[in-house]
């Protein structure tokens, strides 16, 4: 069956360090995938989206990679601070015929200053 | 403001009374979806809907039903709720299938089931 796979145990760094986040995939191959913050008590918020053709993509000090031949996303957050603490989740799609996302069950991030 | 609304936030309610959450989108978004959040499982997706009189079953549709009459609003029913049906509630929209977008929240609905 389809499965993906984020560390679940809380991720903690020092302000101003880059935090880098994992998730992995197994038993297909998404078309697409995306990353998303949650804060307590609150629905998901849309950070970043990257396609199966592209290696990398940025926003401002988010960066995202997506590794097809190792069933891999990476999710960075260079210059970290405290207000970037939250859970992440990353989501991949079925296809492109849908909107359809299946969703890890998220890391936290705790930074500290 | 573009947003994705849900009704109501926290609902305390007997097993077996009927209920609904409802959802509503501002955005013209023809794909709605509901998912349930629960610890240690994420999010998992109870129905979806790809514009109005579509809908079909996610990945845990038992116990739910949905409705799509309207383009903006996609109510997430559950006929004679139980226990296991206590979960944190997500109504989402994004623009149209297939096209990879981003996926708008609402805030969530508390389902506690006594």
């Amino acid at each position: 069956s389809q499965k993906i796979e984020q560390n679940s145990e809380a991720l903690n760094i020092q302000e101003g360090k880059t935090a880098t986040l994992t998730c992995n995939y197994t038993n297909y191959s998404p078309a697409y995938l995306q990353w998303y913050r949650q804060d307590p008590g609150r629905g998901p918020v849309f950070l970043l989206l990257i396609r199966e053709n592209e290696k990398e993509k940025r926003k401002e000090r988010l960066k995202v990679t997506f590794d097809t031949t190792l069933k891999q996303s990476l999710f960075h957050i260079t210059a970290s601070q405290p207000a970037d603490s939250a859970t992440y989740l990353c989501a991949f799609s079925i296809s492109y015929n849908t909107d359809k996302l299946i969703f890890g069950t998220g890391t936290r991030l705790q930074v500290f200053p | 403001e573009a947003q994705v609304t849900q009704n109501p936030r926290y609902l305390i309610t007997v097993t077996g009374k009927k209920l609904t959450v409802t959802c509503s989108q501002n955005m013209n978004h023809e794909y709605m979806s509901w998912y349930r959040q629960d610890p240690g499982l994420g999010l998992r997706q109870i129905y979806y809907s790809m514009n109005v009189e579509v809908t079909d079953k996610g990945d845990v549709p038992e116990g739910y039903k949905v409705s799509r009459k309207e383009k903006r609003n996609f109510p997430l029913i559950l006929e004679s709720p139980s226990p296991n049906q206590t979960s944190l509630y997500f109504c989402a929209s994004s623009l149209s299938s297939g096209t990879g977008g981003e996926q708008y929240f609402g805030p969530g609905t508390r389902l506690t089931v006594t």
